[in-house]
């Protein structure tokens, strides 16, 4: 079956390391995106590519970063300038075409203690 | 810019019928979507809107007008399952930007 995979579920780090998060598809989508969300609050967009090896900010990129290297993948990395890391992240992707939403994966809820 | 607004949380009875609505402001508009996110999971897609007019599926039906920025999410013989976030997102060239999303609270 097709799908969109994050992992791991709970990751918890210290504060000031690096930490990445893993997002695997094989629903050959062409983009992919990350998102954060904070309790009670809706979806904010961190990172998003259309192809492989071009990735663009979203409108919370400070303290992020990712890669595209294979179209499968699309890592984030949550850097030690993030202020506020702690949050539920989100991965999706979609077909390039416009009437395409979004297929989630399961999530990473991301605790720096 | 985009700006998407929908009530924060609602309560209705089981059984009964309750409509979500959302508001937007967008340039560039390609579809609304809504999505279905019970805690601590992924959301799960819904519906879409790309014309003005409602779209029925089973117990969920959503509306779109597009000349108000306007849309509705109207669900059906509600069930306890029923209780969770409801995210309005506007597609718009490309990317879906989401709302706050309104947690709906479905009570016996």
């Amino acid at each position: 079956d097709g799908g969109i995979t994050q992992s791991p579920k709970y990751l918890f780090r210290k504060e000031g390391q690096n930490v990445t998060l893993s997002c695997e598809q094989n629903l050959n989508h062409d983009a992919m995106y990350w998102y954060r969300q904070d309790p009670g609050q809706g979806l904010r967009l961190i990172y998003y590519s259309q192809i492989v090896n071009d990735f663009q900010k979203g409108d919370i990129a400070e303290g992020y970063s990712v890669s595209r290297e294979k179209k499968e993948s699309f890592p984030l990395t949550v850097t030690s300038a993030q202020k506020n890391p702690t949050a539920f992240y989100l991965c999706a992707s979609s077909m390039a075409v416009a009437n395409y939403g979004y297929t989630f994966g399961s999530g990473t809820r991301l605790t720096v203690v | 810019g985009q700006n998407i607004d929908q009530p924060t949380e609602m309560t209705a009875t089981e059984g009964a019928i309750v409509q979500i609505n959302c508001t937007y402001q967008t340039s560039g508009f390609n579809g609304l979507f809504w999505y279905q996110q019970h805690a601590g999971e992924a959301p799960t897609f819904l519906s879409y809107n790309v014309l003005d007019g409602l779209e029925e599926k089973g117990r969920f039906s959503s509306f779109l007008s597009r000349s108000k920025g306007y849309s509705y999410l109207l669900l059906k013989e509600l069930q306890m399952k029923d209780s969770a976030s409801y995210l309005c997102a506007v597609r718009a060239p490309r990317q879906l930007t989401f709302g706050s999303g309104t947690q709906l609270t479905v009570l016996p």
